[in-house]
Order: C-alpha cells, then sequence, then structure tokens
C-alpha cells in the first residue's frame, strides 16, 4: 500500500517552454503533498507544500509564479514549470502524506528528471 | 531551512561487514527522525524511523540510534550486502510537519 506514482518520468523540453508534471497517490487519498528538488549528488530540497483544494505554501526562494502547484483532488497535484530555462534541469520528486498515518510519515514518488535544453 | 550539500561523502564498505552511517540533525523540537535509502533515479525509500523519546530502534538488519545531547544520529546495517549500496539521507521531521534533509552518504559495497 501507500504507492506514489510521478508522470512522466522523465522529460526533455526547450528553454522558454512549460511543462507538467502529475503526482498521484494510487491506494490512498492524499491530504497533504510535497514538491521537492533535488540537484545531482545533493539532498532533497522542499519547494512547497499542497493541501487539496487549498493554495500551495511555498518555500522562501522559490518562486510561486514559476513553480505553479495545483492540488485539486485527493489523489492529485501538478507540478507546472513554466518559462522553464536550463537551471531547472533537476529531479522533481513529490511526496505525499494521509490523515489515516502519523503525519511524518510521507510516502514518495519515483521523481521526475527534468532536462531544459 | 534545509541542508544541502556540494558533495557527497562515501562510505566504502566490504560485502558482509556492518556499516554505520552518521548524521547530524538540527532542530531540538523534531519529534521524529527518518532514514531514507535512494538508489539513483528513484525517489527515496523510508528505511526506519525514531521517536525523539527513544534512543534506539531495531528494523531488519537496521538498527538506528539517536543521540539527543549532541543532535547525532545514526543508521547500522549489519551483514551489508550489495543490494545496499545506495545514497541514505536521514530527515528530521521538524515543528512545523515538514521534513528536512541532511546531506546524504554514499554507500558503497564492494565484493
Amino acid at each position: 500500500g501507500a504507492v506514489v506514482s510521478q508522470h512522466p518520468s522523465w522529460v526533455i523540453c526547450k528553454s522558454g517552454t512549460s511543462v507538467k508534471i502529475e503526482c498521484r497517490s494510487l491506494d490512498f487519498q492524499a491530504t497533504t503533498m510535497f514538491w521537492y528538488r533535488q540537484f545531482p549528488k545533493q539532498s532533497l530540497m522542499l519547494m512547497a507544500t499542497s493541501n487539496e483544494g487549498s493554495k500551495a505554501t511555498y518555500e522562501q526562494g522559490v518562486e510561486k509564479d514559476k513553480f505553479l502547484i495545483n492540488h485539486a483532488s485527493l489523489t492529485l497535484s501538478t507540478l507546472t514549470v513554466t518559462s522553464a530555462h536550463p537551471e531547472d534541469s533537476s529531479f522533481y520528486i513529490c511526496s505525499a502524506r494521509t490523515r489515516a498515518r502519523r503525519l511524518h510519515e510521507q510516502y514518495f514518488g519515483p521523481g521526475t528528471r527534468l532536462t531544459v535544453t | 531551512g534545509e541542508s544541502v550539500g556540494l558533495h557527497l561523502p562515501t562510505l566504502s564498505v566490504q560485502e558482509g561487514d556492518n556499516s554505520i552511517i552518521n548524521c547530524a540533525y538540527s532542530n531540538s523540537a523534531s519529534d521524529y527522525f527518518i532514514w531514507y535509502k535512494q538508489e539513483s533515479g528513484k525517489g527515496p525509500q523510508f528505511i526506519i524511523d525514531i521517536r525523539s523519546n527513544m534512543d534506539k530502534r531495531q528494523g531488519q538488519r537496521v538498527t538506528v540510534l539517536l543521540n539527543k545531547t549532541v543532535k547525532h544520529l545514526s543508521l547500522q546495517i549489519a551483514a551489508t550486502q550489495p543490494g545496499d549500496s545506495a545514497v541514505y539521507f536521514c530527515a528530521e521531521n521538524s515543528d512545523t510537519d515538514k521534513l528536512i534533509f541532511g546531506t546524504g552518504t554514499r554507500l558503497q559495497v564492494f565484493p
């Protein structure tokens, strides 16, 4: 149980275009979803927290207009990287949490590799 | 804030030996500490967690030790196997219910 999927697993886009990444909880309802970014050989950095039906809360230094997050249902959150640039190339990972489990338990997706050319 | 490393420290062990991976955490108010394993190109995988009111917890082949006095966490892996090769991250559940990840340690297991 507690499976989280991401789509796509990898994507290449041209500079200036937008790309959408989906995060789905497959067998549970995710009241909260988190989006992380991970650069090579570095740790996971939290970008934003989204609760179903409300606006996402962004971490300091993360541009909310550039990284649009939508958590429209209890099983789906999307991250849209708008006007992508090469420096946005990274590994994006989502995680999901449910009220049915302990608050610190997050279930991670497999990640999406974004390459901006 | 988040902990970001410029490079990953590496621990090399021989197959069958025990591994000890260390982590320093920052927030005295964190109530849970978690160890994750991340294989190349994949998301983090939960290994074991420990509550702040405990100092030791054991799982299958793994043991987590918590020393709150010096804000130190360690993961011990018994009889390390090639499949244990990965990057290991500690994380603390902050008082805002966010996970703050440590810098990570790459574990390399050689025959």
